[in-house]
């Protein structure tokens, strides 16, 4: 099955700097891969998804870039605000599987300095 | 909050009891999912099912079961058979045309005593 690792666990930076969350995936056959942010005793909710056939998508201050060939995704947040400290969690999938299961990754703890 | 709701919030049970969390969702969405989350870890997938009447084992699956018998509804029931079930769980839904997100429920706290 697929098995997703997340690094790292916590990142602590200051107010303006950047973020930077990496994933990498087992399964060559993820085609889908979100990421989610869960603040404290919250439910995850979707910040931004990538599909396998785009290297790079942008949202605001937040991009996600995917290496296919890698098999590595990452998270990249700039300009941190205080509301962006939050735990972050990434995800693979195979969108034609059966089930559209997600494996997340363990989550990285992000705290944003004032 | 409204779309995926969870109940109760908190739960606490004595060892050796089960107890069933409740998950509705008014998306119609057809699949639904259970996740278990333990502190500083990740989602860990349970059951999930793709249409009423027909569920799927996850990843953690033993001492856990689960019915499908209405579209907006996928209850989970903690047996006393599952060994360490103090956690957070976390319920999601998804619609099936094409690829969309997975949307998550409140999530209850268990808290077995």
């Amino acid at each position: 099955g697929e098995n997703v690792e997340q690094h790292p666990s916590t990142l602590s930076v200051q107010e303006g700097d950047s973020a930077v969350i990496k994933c990498t995936y087992s399964d060559s056959a993820s085609n889908y891969f979100p990421w989610y942010k869960q603040e404290l005793g919250k439910r995850p909710q979707l910040i931004i998804d990538i599909r396998s056939n785009v290297g790079e998508k942008k949202d605001q201050r937040i991009a996600v870039t995917l290496n296919k060939t890698a098999k590595h995704f990452s998270l990249h947040i700039t300009e941190t605000q205080p509301e962006d400290s939050a735990v972050y969690f990434c995800a693979a999938s195979n969108i034609g599987a059966a089930g559209n299961k997600l494996t997340f990754g363990g989550g990285t703890r992000v705290l944003v300095k004032p | 909050d409204g779309g995926i709701t969870q109940s109760p919030k908190y739960l606490f049970r004595k060892e050796g009891q089960n107890v069933t969390l409740s998950c509705e969702q008014n998306l119609n969405h057809d699949a639904m999912y259970w996740y278990r989350q333990d502190p500083g870890q990740g989602l860990r997938l349970i059951y999930y099912s793709q249409i009423v009447n027909d569920f799927q084992k996850g990843d953690i699956a033993e001492g856990y079961s689960v019915s499908r018998e209405k579209k907006e509804s996928f209850p989970l029931t903690v047996t006393s058979a599952q060994k360490n079930p103090t956690a957070f769980y976390l319920c999601a839904s998804r619609g099936t045309s094409g690829i969309s997100e997975q949307f998550f429920g409140p999530g209850t706290r268990l808290t077995v005593l």
